[in-house]
């Protein structure tokens, strides 16, 4: 069975430009998620789709970032303009069901981005 | 403000010694804790978990302690292998939330 699957793995983009992250869930899952990591610290929510539907967007930055998942399969998050400060590595999670909680995810190897 | 704290950057462990990770958090709500490992280059891949109706869990060479009443938990890894040189993440929920509250992470040198 294959895992969570991030494209592309580095993006290196300049301040203003736009990048699109893709994550591809584990087949058959229902919850999806972005996790950022910065600079080291801690992991980061960021949002949480059930199927197509945003769950929880409660921890983008700001309205220069945008998710979306198609069909309730892939999802992409597009940042535009990038800033120096989104430079981390984005993590995509999925796991399976409703459960009402989160508990084991699955995690993607992770988009790392470096914004200059 | 950092709900889960993990207050050590880095341990160092010699192989086959006991290996014992901390993790604090702050939020009362809580009720479902997870240590993820992470190698570089790699995701988290979950471990082992525990619920607040429980004080230990364990899965092979892995333990995790709860102690609700100081917000605290620790995961034991007896013995220690070189494999199991690491960044370990502590993780946190609530029921009816879906999103994970993670630490900053240790990272974890099994010294051959």
């Amino acid at each position: 069975e294959a895992g969570v699957t991030q494209f592309p793995s580095h993006s290196v983009i300049e301040k203003g430009q736009t990048v699109t992250l893709r994550c591809d869930p584990i087949s058959g899952h229902d919850n999806l998620y972005w996790y950022r990591r910065v600079m080291g610290k801690e992991i980061k929510f960021l949002l949480h789709f059930v199927k197509e539907s945003k769950q929880d967007e409660s921890g983008m930055p700001n309205n220069r970032f945008l998710a979306e998942r198609t069909g309730g399969t892939y999802s992409t998050l597009k940042v535009q303009p990038a800033e120096l400060e989104d430079s981390g590595v984005y993590f995509c999670a999925s796991s399976p069901g409703d459960r009402g909680r989160a508990g084991e995810l699955f995690f993607g190897e992770g988009s790392r981005l470096t914004v200059l | 403000d950092q709900q889960v704290k993990q207050n050590s950057p880095s341990l160092s462990v010699q192989e086959g010694r006991i290996s014992i990770l901390n993790c604090d958090y702050t939020n009362s709500m809580f009720d479902y804790f997870l240590w993820y490992k992470k190698y570089p280059a790699e995701g988290p891949t979950f471990l082992i978990s525990i619920s607040s109706i429980k004080d230990k869990n364990e899965d092979g060479r892995f333990t995790v302690f709860l102690n609700k009443s100081a917000k605290h938990l620790s995961l034991h890894i007896v013995p220690s292998q070189p494999g199991d040189s690491a960044v370990y993440f502590c993780a946190a929920s609530d029921f009816g939330n879906e999103k994970l509250t993670f630490g900053t992470g240790t990272r974890l040198t099994i010294i051959p």
